[in-house]
């Protein structure tokens, strides 16, 4: 399975926009790229996916680079509700297993 | 609402005992799967079904058995043979769009398993 890279723990000022990064070099072409973020205690949440474009849609913006070896999301304005895991993942689509690597801790600080 | 419902939240085992977890959707998706997650961890596939009356092994399979007799319901039982169960427990589906799609994924809440 292709492999996602993401760092530990971030900070941000609240209002501030946030951009939070992923690798993936070994994406392959039909790999979508998929964000979800975890509040403690619940399940994760669904927020963005793409394939070769960038996205956007009311929570959140995707930047693919051009050779898909990595993606930014993008919180326009960050709030203290955006404290969460956010996790990045690959999917093959079609019938293949969906895994989740640790993620990315956001603090949002007021 | 359509969605998916986890059942119990909370759970204690005594050591040796088997525990089965539940989860129903109603969602009509095809696919459905079970994490673990660890404290600070990230989430860990137990096992996954694509249709019904058929489910394959995830990662960390060992200890766990599965059963998908209906579209809707996927329960996981956590046997006396999984040596560390305390875990949050965590069920999700998809639509499962083929080729043509994406796999996106819902979740449930969760259910916490304490073993004493």
């Amino acid at each position: 399975d292709a492999k996602t890279t993401q760092p530990n723990s971030m900070e941000s000022n609240e209002e501030e926009p946030v951009h939070l990064p992923c690798n993936h070099s070994t994406i392959s072409g039909t790999d979508y790229i998929h964000w979800y973020r975890q509040l403690p205690s619940q399940g994760p949440e669904y927020v963005i996916h793409g394939l070769t474009s960038n996205v956007n849609n009311r929570m959140a913006s995707l930047a693919i680079a051009e050779d898909r070896k990595s993606s930014t999301l993008i919180l326009h304005r960050a709030t203290l509700r955006d404290a969460a895991v956010y996790y990045c993942i690959l999917d093959s689509g079609g019938y293949q297993k969906v895994t989740f690597g640790t993620g990315t801790k956001l603090q949002v600080i007021p | 609402d359509g969605g998916i419902t986890q059942s119990p939240k909370y759970l204690f085992r005594k050591e040796g005992q088997n525990v089965t977890l539940s989860c129903e959707q109603n969602l009509n998706h095809d696919a459905m799967y079970w994490y673990r997650q660890d404290p600070g961890q990230g989430l860990r596939l137990i096992y996954y079904s694509q249709i019904v009356n058929d489910f394959q092994k995830g990662d960390i399979a060992e200890g766990y058995s599965v059963s998908r007799e209906k579209k809707e319901s996927f329960p996981l039982t956590v046997t006396s043979a999984q040596k560390n169960p305390t875990a949050f427990y965590l069920c999700a589906s998809s639509i499962n769009a083929g080729r043509i799609g994406a796999n996106v994924l819902t979740f449930g809440a969760g259910s916490r398993l304490t073993v004493l």
